[in-house]
């Protein structure tokens, strides 16, 4: 178990709509990334908060967005869902930045219909 | 040509034996590389990084990157069943004075250790 949570596991929706992902990190952990892992992809990197601010962007599209709340949980909002958004999201935190391990969590399935 | 390129494999070995898993790139500014092991079903978990070209040793497992050759490996010797897992590379540009970076994985290389 990394520490790193992540909810809800299993999420199904139809084109279209918009959801939500939630990560809490690591206890002291004050930098959380997010990932999308797909079999054609593979795992890509999405976006980085340290402390409640934008950090680092990678591949992420303007159909999705992120925010750090004070409490430092995370979340990872993903709207006008398209059927190749299906894919498993993962949640990492690390003390700081890109220099420290990450640890990530379970991950969250979605499937898009 | 992607910037990071690894055999997605499956690569299957008699429980024992030498593996290597092998990355190239095309990104002469990546600094930072890391290997990852990833169970079925689970996260991904960091396993060793290195920021220079030569050897890293930890255990059973060496990290070796050739900057020359973009060319980074893993080995892992006296290879166990419980090493079966996805082993994702990945690799760290830093710019902007090291406040910004860019982090590209590959896709990952399935390995079954056969007991």
């Amino acid at each position: 178990d990394s520490g790193v949570t992540q909810t809800p596991k299993h999420l199904i929706t139809a084109t279209g709509q918009r959801v939500t992902l939630r990560c809490s990190p690591r206890s002291g952990d004050l930098s959380v990334y997010w990932y999308q892992q797909s079999l054609d992809q593979g795992l890509q990197f999405l976006i980085q908060y340290y402390n409640g601010e934008e950090r680092a962007k990678g591949n992420i599209l303007e159909r999705f967005s992120a925010q750090q709340f004070p409490d430092l949980h995370s979340e990872l909002n993903l709207s006008s869902l398209e059927l190749g958004d299906s894919a498993l999201y993962f949640c990492a935190s690390s003390v700081a930045g890109a220099h420290d391990e990450q640890f990530f969590g379970p991950g969250t399935r979605l499937t898009v219909l | 040509q992607k910037e990071v390129e690894q055999d997605p494999g499956p690569l299957s070995v008699p429980e024992g034996a030498i593996v290597s898993l092998n990355c190239t790139y095309s990104n002469s500014a990546f600094q930072y590389f890391m290997w990852y092991r990833q169970y079925s079903r689970k996260g991904p978990e960091l396993l060793m990084y290195t920021y220079s070209s030569g050897n890293k040793e930890d255990g059973r497992f060496t990290a070796q990157v050739d900057k020359s050759s973009k060319y980074i490996s893993l080995f892992i010797r006296d290879s166990q069943p419980s090493d079966s897992a996805t082993y994702l590379c990945a690799m760290v540009e830093f710019y902007s004075g090291g406040s910004n970076y860019k982090l590209t994985f590959g896709k990952g290389t399935l390995l079954t250790v056969n007991p």
